[in-house]
């Protein structure tokens, strides 16, 4: 019965670069939500998505941010050319449509 | 905009002794209320909930108290045990949605 499953568990990338961060839900859990913990601080919603649909995007950064939740596969958040500023811990977390939201282990994203 | 507040960036206490952590919040339609356990370089763990239509919801040596009018609820630890050094983050939501997160409270437990 295995957790949230997220990878890679740390990624570094050069600014300019594409980085994709994927994210298993716990089986039976439909609903994902993605997190970014900057240093020293919270953790901050980006989005929430079900199968194949985005539900709430507010937390989303305009520009470079895509999110997607396949009928098939891992959800992926994808940053396009990424900059220091990017550098964070970005937490997926999934439910089956109750408030509990079970964490995965998070990604370090390291913009060098 | 903090709609959930954590005041309190950092807390020390003896084992044995009761820790008590806060967490305010701003949006008067928050109707669920949780707490998460971190410790570095993982993710956060759910701890303990609450609904907005108590006032109180224990397990084990965790309890975490609703104050609806005052807009405030604390978790409240007793006895602390040295394993419970972790960060600890408060969360609302509102009709099943999306959690929103306080900063967090660094609770250190000594001997």
């Amino acid at each position: 019965n295995a957790g949230v499953m997220q990878n890679p568990r740390h990624l570094v990338r050069r600014r300019g670069q594409e980085a994709r961060l994927r994210c298993s839900p716990m089986k039976g859990h439909s609903h994902v939500y993605w997190y970014r913990q900057l240093p020293e601080e919270g953790l901050k919603f980006m989005v929430y998505l079900q199968k194949e649909n985005i539900i709430d995007e507010s937390g989303m950064p305009k520009e470079r941010f895509s999110a997607e939740f396949p009928k098939e596969g891992p959800s992926i958040l994808r940053i396009q050319q990424v900059v220091r500023g990017d550098s964070a811990a970005y937490f997926c977390a999934s439910s089956p449509g109750s408030v509990e939201a079970f964490f995965g282990q998070g990604t370090r994203l390291t913009v060098v | 905009d903090q709609q959930v507040k954590q005041n309190s960036p950092s807390l020390s206490v003896q084992e044995g002794r009761i820790s008590i952590l806060n967490c305010d919040y701003t949006n008067s339609m928050f109707d669920y209320f949780l707490w998460y356990k971190k410790y570095p370089a993982e993710g956060p763990t759910f701890l303990i909930s609450i609904s907005s239509i108590k006032d109180k919801n224990e397990d084990g040596r965790f309890t975490v108290f609703l104050n609806k009018s005052a807009k405030h609820l604390s978790l409240h630890i007793v006895p602390s045990q040295p394993g419970d050094s972790a960060v600890y983050f408060c969360a609302a939501s509102y009709n099943t949605d999306k959690l929103i997160f306080g900063t967090g409270t660094r609770l250190q437990v000594f001997p």
